[in-house]
């Protein structure tokens, strides 16, 4: 069973401030995505990840990916306000569409 | 740009009552997923379709079922409603499952059982 698990689940910083977020999946995938979710909205799209040391970057957002350490992580780059949000990564195995989410980092930027 | 399209936006029901969700995706795109995702928790795949055709099936309670229309325009449908399906449903198409990269999420529909 394929099994996402981000860290840290709640996320509290200071503007200006930079952090990651982690993701970590059990089996081997083929795609890696990032999600910002704001409460009780739909998913928007940040970030697709498809090969072994894939990095993009969106403004202050910058997403990697090593699939030999099963392991993607955003990162976030002097921290605004308007990112406060709800961050899910997700991913899909060869051959099969279907997304399994992880376990979602709420993150709260504090001015 | 047309987005997905999910109705209605919101919907309350009691315990035991029925329910409808109906997802039109983005013009073109031949897939449709259905996701759930209760109060604090990580969206959850219910079933997905293909061409018309269910293409996956994850953790859909026997009491739901679903279909893909020949105008590609979906619904799922909700019996014996439980507290415990109270949710945010979220509808995401994509065009071509094989080489498409992303799924696009509707705005979602939230179910509130009583």
């Amino acid at each position: 069973e394929l099994k996402v698990e981000q860290n840290p689940l709640f996320l509290s910083m200071q503007e200006g401030k930079n952090y990651t977020i982690y993701c970590n999946y059990s089996t081997t995938s083929d795609r890696l995505y990032w999600y910002r979710q704001d409460p009780g909205k739909s998913l928007e799209s940040l970030f697709v990840l498809l090969s072994n040391g894939a990095v993009k970057q969106e403004g202050r957002l910058m997403a990697s990916l090593d699939t030999k350490a099963r392991l993607s992580t955003l990162h976030i780059t002097a921290a605004v306000h308007d990112l406060s949000a709800t961050y899910f990564c997700a991913v899909t195995y060869f051959g099969n569409e279907k997304l399994t989410f992880g376990t979602g980092t709420r993150l709260t930027i504090i001015p | 740009a047309a987005g997905v399209i999910q109705s209605p936006r919101h919907l309350i029901k009691e315990k035991r009552e029925t329910a409808t969700l109906k997802c039109y995706p983005i013009p073109r795109h031949d897939t449709v997923y259905w996701y759930q995702q209760g109060p604090g928790q990580d969206p959850q795949f219910l079933i997905s379709f293909y061409e018309k055709m269910q293409s996956d099936k994850g953790s859909i309670p026997d009491r739901f079922s679903a279909q893909q229309f020949s105008d590609y325009h979906s619904e799922l449908n909700m019996s014996s409603l439980e507290l415990g399906d109270s949710a945010l449903y979220f509808c995401a198409s994509s065009l071509d499952r094989v080489v498409a990269y992303e799924q696009y999420f509707g705005p979602g529909t939230r179910l509130t059982v009583t």
